[in-house]
């Protein structure tokens, strides 16, 4: 069975400081894609990044990174130098992947974040 | 512009009632989810398909419905028999053939029952 973890449910930052949001999974798959999203207040999900389970190079995009670690079973999300922009809640989710093609996801419970002025 | 819409955005329905909420994109998508949202909670897959005129359960099928009649159409319907049925309900499609494809998500119905 899988399983991911979002351990935080909720985080309250000053803009400007750096939060890690952290996501720990589950699976027997031995091939497998980490994904985390966004949720603004509107409700939409909005893809952020992939990571499949054969790369664990650590990722930096503009005030976002990832840092993926297979040793824990870890996918943490760093926001640099938070905005007001940035609360919202986070989901990181596994993959399953289906026999024909695409992915079953699994979601964690979400992070909310809230950054204050 | 391409996307996915979902209507309507509020649903209210009497107890004992079927509602179907609609799910259309224009991405060219073969696969299409359907995940409801309680609050706390992460997302839970209601129904997959694949592929037109095929559709599989999810993890919580029970008490609702779908067709895939249409590549670009995935209606759920929430039918009587679900016991708790308020929630928010997502809907969302990725191309097939790749486990790496992420998928894309609606704007979200939020169905009370009254």
């Amino acid at each position: 069975a899988q399983k991911v973890t979002q351990a935080q449910t909720e985080i309250s930052v000053v803009e400007k400081e750096d939060v890690t949001l952290d996501c720990v999974y589950e699976t027997r798959d031995t091939t497998y894609y980490l994904f985390w999203y966004k949720q603004p207040p509107s409700g939409e999900l909005v893809f952020l990044i992939r990571r499949n389970s054969f790369d664990e190079q650590n990722e930096i995009s503009g005030r976002y990174s990832w840092n993926f670690q297979k040793s824990t079973s870890s996918f943490n999300f760093t926001i640099t130098a938070s905005q007001v922009v940035d609360s919202a809640v986070y989901f990181c989710a596994l993959s399953h992947i289906l026999t024909g093609g695409g992915n079953k996801l699994t979601f964690g419970t979400g992070t909310q974040l809230k950054v204050e002025l | 512009d391409g996307g996915i819409t979902q209507s309507p955005k509020y649903l209210f329905r009497k107890e004992g009632q079927n509602v179907t909420l609609s799910c259309e994109q224009n991405l060219n998508h073969d696969a299409m989810y359907w995940y409801r949202q309680d609050p706390g909670q992460g997302l839970r897959l209601i129904y997959y398909s694949q592929i037109v005129n095929d559709f599989q359960k999810g993890d919580i099928a029970e008490g609702y419905s779908v067709s895939r009649e249409k590549k670009e159409s995935f209606p759920l319907t929430v039918t009587s028999a679900q016991k708790n049925p308020t929630a928010f309900y997502l809907c969302a499609s990725s191309t097939a053939g790749s486990p790496s494809n992420e998928q894309f998500f609606g704007p979200g119905t939020r169905l009370t029952v009254l």
